[in-house]
């Protein structure tokens, strides 16, 4: 069963532009963890956040985690061509993973 | 390191065929999971190993699937007899331990069933 809703379902942007996007859970958490996905590299991990933190960056990406409304936000600052992904959220609760639908997100030249 | 290793890449097959994947996870991996992804889905789990056993299995087809893991390290995935709706990538990953955060996963196999 998918616990995770990423919205928008898809996006598209121009390049330099940021891209936000969201993902909304409903049971409690460990950890809330984004991936992303294209042809060329397959299924890959960005960023994991856990249940007592707020906010998280790693280079271009920030995350954020609401508890209190099961959400979070992934944002890429600057985007690139080479963003052109599906995301995913995936949240932890217990020892797996549970995923949502991703958001296809597309950066335009 | 080596990554997750996954063979073979593509497979077509004819329904009530049967096929079998294979999977060598990073070393020193306990845990390892084998997903369905459909087109324009998110992945879903089948089954989950720490080390030799079973830790869930709750949303593998029994009547069809079946996967096991050798000596806690490669393992199989299979499907007989094979149904249309399993035209899927199907994908294996590996961690550290149950529950430990990030998934490492292989390249997948895209499996069309004619």
């Amino acid at each position: 069963s998918q616990q995770g809703e990423e919205d928008p379902q898809a996006l598209s942007i121009q390049e330099g532009e940021n891209a936000t996007m969201n993902c909304s859970y409903k049971t409690s958490i460990n950890n809330l963890q984004w991936y992303r996905q294209n042809s060329g590299r397959g299924l890959v991990h960005l960023i994991l956040i856990r249940s007592n933190e707020r906010e998280k960056h790693s280079g271009r990406l920030r995350v954020t985690l609401d508890t209190s409304k099961k959400s979070s936000s992934l944002l890429i600052t600057a985007s690139r061509a080479a963003d052109t992904a599906s995301y995913f959220c995936a949240t932890e609760g217990g020892y797996q993973l549970i995923w949502g639908a991703g958001t296809k997100l597309i950066i335009k030249p | 390191e080596a990554g997750v290793a996954q063979s073979p890449r593509y497979k077509i097959i004819e329904k009530r065929q049967s096929v079998a994947f294979w999977c060598n996870p990073i070393s020193g991996h306990a845990t390892l999971y084998w997903y369905q992804q459909i087109l324009g889905q998110g992945p879903k789990l089948l089954i989950q190993f720490q080390n030799n056993g079973v830790v869930d299995d709750s949303q593998l087809p029994k009547d069809r699937f079946s996967a096991e893991r050798l000596k806690g390290v490669d393992s199989t995935l299979k499907i007989q007899p094979a149904k249309l709706e399993d035209s899927a990538v199907y994908l294996c990953a590996s961690s550290l331990e149950v529950g430990q955060g990030e998934q490492y996963f292989g390249p997948g196999t895209r499996l069309t069933v004619t």
